[in-house]
């Protein structure tokens, strides 16, 4: 079945280190992939998405390409910021499922100053 | 502004009650889903419906119930069978038509049981 899995947290960086947060999706088709960023004690905020191969997502300095050939979608930011500290999640959806979402386990984020 | 609500934000009871936690959007979404979130783990799904009248297990339904009697509306029952009930619930919504589409989350409602 569908499922998603993306590096286990926690990570600690520095501000204006590089981030990358490794996500590797299984699925049958041509699934749509997404980041969602989660604040404490908030609801999943869609960062950014890519519908197809080689899309490139991007939103507030992150990015992520659908890279169908080795099925991942990394988030990577080039200099991150307290404020980036966080839960991410990458998930996967298939249109022929019903939209239905598959989540990784979320990746927590510390950012230092 | 559109968007979705939960209420409340946190709900205590005692073990044995039912509890109904609140979901309303006004996105003009067809679809609406119920999550359960655990400390530390990933999201995962207990109900969704895609559309009014109907709705589906999702792989933790046991102990939970719904009902979409309006578009906008997606109440979830924690009966008094979920052996263990204390979590962070999130409602979240999308469109469905012709592709897939990102879900927009609520704030979540935070439900303990003791």
């Amino acid at each position: 079945g569908d499922s998603v899995t993306q590096m286990e947290g926690p990570v600690t960086l520095s501000e204006e280190a590089f981030l990358t947060i490794n996500c590797t999706y299984t699925a049958t088709g041509y699934p749509s992939l997404f980041w969602y960023v989660q604040y404490p004690g908030e609801g999943l905020q869609l960062l950014l998405k890519a519908t197809k191969a080689d899309d490139k997502g991007s939103n507030k300095g992150f990015e992520a390409t659908y890279r169908k050939e080795t099925t991942s979608f990394h988030l990577e930011k080039g200099s991150v910021q307290v404020s980036d500290s966080a839960v991410y999640f990458c998930a996967l959806s298939r249109w022929s499922t019903g939209n239905q979402f598959y989540f990784g386990t979320g990746t927590s984020l510390t950012v230092i100053p | 502004d559109g968007g979705i609500t939960q209420s409340p934000k946190y709900l205590f009871r005692k073990e044995g009650q039912n509890v109904t936690l609140s979901c309303e959007q006004n996105l003009n979404h067809d679809a609406m889903y119920w999550y359960r979130q655990d400390p530390g783990q990933g999201l995962r799904l207990i109900y969704y419906s895609q559309i009014v009248n109907d709705f589906q297990k999702g792989d933790i339904a046991e102990g939970y119930s719904v009902s979409r009697e309006k578009k906008e509306s997606f109440p979830l029952t924690v009966t008094s069978a979920q052996k263990n009930p204390t979590a962070f619930y999130l409602c979240a919504s999308s469109r469905t038509q012709g592709g897939s589409y990102e879900q927009y989350f609520g704030p979540g409602t935070r439900l303990t049981v003791t």
